[in-house]
């Protein structure tokens, strides 16, 4: 079963282009995490979000985290070729454990 | 570089051997987490540790998996008798604040 459904799948823009790809649940997660991912190598982690409604900038991206903490979204403005990469997110449920249930993430390609 | 590091990178081998992999998480973290990531997935739930104490176990960790953190310090995941369906990225993960996980560079494995 897949908790995190994440679209589109795949996205291939112009350089410049805005873009907002969207991670969903039916289930409430206690905290939410972006990465990106590069062929090859570890996710590395852009943001985590714990509150609903929050919203948090990391210089061209804008993570927010919907009030019934469920669903999140990645708006990237004004793309640039180093943001090509794999976009998962990532949510650890109630308790204890903190383990994250992955969505099978967004492959952004920007051209130049 | 005090980031969580992984050892082999890549790691080949014939169906029927053993094979062990090392993680290095970061030094303050006393959770680790480990992963496996198949093409065209996200990460998924294998197990984690607190300290030297493994907590808890994903169905996917079968009974040729074992995974150990003598020391609470590095751990290792070893696969016994592999086989062709184990090829996969295998990550390890350091835990920090909020519930963020950070992940090393993985150890992809290859089974032929």
């Amino acid at each position: 079963t897949q908790l995190l459904e994440q679209s589109p799948q795949f996205l291939s823009i112009q350089e410049g282009e805005n873009l907002t790809v969207y991670c969903n649940s039916s289930s409430v997660f206690s905290s939410l995490q972006w990465y990106r991912q590069e062929p090859g190598e570890g996710p590395v982690l852009l943001v985590t979000v714990v509150t609903g409604g929050e919203v948090k900038k990391l210089k061209r991206l804008t993570f927010q985290f919907g009030d019934a903490r469920k669903d999140s979204s990645l708006h990237i403005t004004a793309a640039q070729p180093g943001d090509t990469g794999l976009y998962l997110c990532a949510g650890a449920r109630g308790g204890s454990n903190y383990k994250l249930t992955f969505g099978k993430g967004t492959l952004l390609t920007v051209n130049p | 570089d005090t980031g969580v590091s992984q050892d082999p990178r890549h790691k080949i081998t014939k169906r029927g051997q053993n094979v062990t992999f090392r993680c290095d998480p970061i030094s303050e973290h006393n959770r680790l987490y480990w992963y496996r990531q198949t093409l065209g997935q996200g990460p998924e739930f294998l197990t984690y540790f607190q300290n030297e104490a493994q907590l808890e176990k994903s169905r996917l960790l079968s009974d040729r998996f074992s995974a150990e953190r003598p020391k609470g310090s590095f751990s290792t995941l070893e696969i016994q008798r592999t086989e062709q369906g184990d090829s996969a990225m295998y990550l390890c993960a350091s835990f920090g604040m909020e519930g963020a996980q950070y992940f090393g560079p993985g150890t992809r494995l290859l089974v032929l």
